[in-house]
């Protein structure tokens, strides 16, 4: 049972657009989400999160929009650049300042184009 | 320079045998992880530890074992009841004092079995 879903294999964005990357949860426990990115062979480094109490959450480039109702969230990168082509996986955590156990998903691998 | 080592990056093992893969942080983090990543698949739990001489089972425990005798270590044994043993894994750590609980990813170590 996959409880965090990202349903896009694959994203191929233009350079200087915007890149929007979903990921969608079906445990309702969840109250802390991830995005980390990935180049091949190497570990999973951390990009940003939100918490469940709030809606967005913004770092640089990089926005974080939760919709709980929907049980749906959203990573955008604007404006998208080379560098950002790598694998993204979204996690989701439901136990909270113990060690949690993060939930992945099976990750988007965003091309960004010239 | 603060962060997560693993040993060796690339790691290969004749069937039947065991084999430990190293896991050392200097975060002072309390958590620390395992994962484990198939291609095309997100990252599976192994197992986790929140402090010394103590440890959890995660999704896929079958076949591994780990010890945390100091908090800077966790070592995962990739025992020869592992069916399916070649893959990318990945250790990580967190620290337990905030609110939230980011996970930092160590470079993985890739095991393959011959």
């Amino acid at each position: 049972d996959q409880q965090v879903k990202q349903n896009s294999p694959s994203l191929s964005v233009q350079e200087g657009r915007i890149s929007i990357l979903n990921c969608d949860y079906t445990n309702s426990m969840f109250d802390y989400f991830l995005w980390y990115k990935k180049y091949p062979a190497e570990g999973p480094t951390f990009l940003i999160s939100i918490s469940s109490i709030k809606d967005k959450n913004e770092d640089g480039r990089f926005t974080v929009f939760l919709n709980k109702s929907a049980k749906h969230l959203s990573l955008h990168i604007v404006p998208s650049q080379p560098g950002d082509s790598a694998v993204y996986f979204c996690a989701a955590s439901a136990e909270t300042g113990t060690a949690s156990k993060l939930t992945f998903g099976t990750g988007t691998r965003l091309q960004v184009t010239l | 320079d603060g962060g997560i080592t693993q040993s060796p990056k690339y790691l290969f093992r004749k069937e039947g045998q065991n084999v430990t893969l190293s896991c050392e942080q200097n975060l002072n983090h309390d958590a620390m992880y395992w994962y484990r990543q198939d291609p095309g698949q997100g990252l599976r739990l192994i197992y986790y530890s929140q402090i010394v001489n103590d440890f959890q089972k995660g999704d896929i425990a079958e076949g591994y074992s780990v010890s945390r005798e100091k908090k800077e270590s966790f070592p995962l044994t990739v025992t020869s009841a592992q069916k399916n043993p070649t893959a990318f894994y990945l250790c990580a750590s967190s620290s337990l004092r905030g609110l939230t609980d980011t996970q930092y990813f160590g470079p993985g170590t890739r095991l393959t079995v011959l």
